[in-house]
């Protein structure tokens, strides 16, 4: 049971290029999120799914797309990298009975 | 003004030392409300949900007070271990599953 892993761990973009961020869970969760977190901050909702085939925005979602094609798997797009979009990248997921979230280990993305 | 808000620290105490944080929240809306633990570069992780009623894990009590709006974390004998960034973390209001988290209070237990 691995919980939920995200790849890459780390990565570093040019400005304008393209990446797809891959969060993966094995506990049959049905709500999957993306975060960034930068220094204070705190986290931040970029986009969120309730289900498979669905997502939302969250408070964030500009420069970001989401897909959500099987329940296990959330993938978060960046079309065209901006400096801005350096951060942290958190993917979290809870079962829809328990408001307790668990987070995969991270992404650390750099935009030069 | 923040929608969750907390003293970013640091607090330096001796080992064996109780100390206590405060998160405040403008939603009154809010229903659910949680303490996660962070360690230095990695994901954050549930510490404890907080109740109306108050509860207490082990050395941890968290307390919640609807009518001024915040919560509480009391950490008492505290260990070198519990060296962490503690979040509190808010949930918007009945029926969503979207969560505010604070930016988070440092403490350091020193030896």
């Amino acid at each position: 049971n691995a919980g939920v892993t995200q790849t890459p761990k780390f990565r570093v973009l040019k400005t304008g290029q393209s990446m797809t961020l891959l969060c993966a869970q094995d506990m049959n969760h049905e709500y999957m999120y993306w975060y960034r977190q930068d220094p204070g901050m705190g986290l931040r909702l970029i986009h969120y799914s309730v289900g498979e085939g669905t997502t939302a925005k969250g408070e964030v979602p500009d420069g970001y797309n989401v897909s959500r094609l099987k329940k296990q798997n959330f993938l978060l797009g960046l079309e065209s990298a901006a400096p801005s979009q350096t951060s942290v990248y958190f993917c979290a997921s809870n079962d829809r009975r328990s408001y307790e979230q668990y987070f995969g280990p991270g992404t650390r993305l750099t935009v030069t | 003004r923040k929608e969750v808000e907390q003293d970013p620290g640091p607090f330096n105490v001796p080992e064996g030392a109780t100390v206590a944080f405060n998160c405040t929240y403008s939603n009154s809306a809010s229903q659910s409300f949680f303490w996660y633990r962070q360690d230095c570069r990695k994901e954050p992780k549930l510490l404890m949900s907080v109740y109306s009623s108050g509860n207490e894990d082990g050395r941890f009590t968290a307390q919640l007070n609807r009518a001024s709006q915040y919560i509480s974390l009391l950490i008492r004998d505290s260990k070198l271990s519990d060296s962490a960034t503690y979040l509190c973390v808010v949930n918007r209001g009945s029926g969503t599953y979207k969560y505010i988290f604070g930016t988070g209070t440092r403490l350091k237990v020193l030896a």
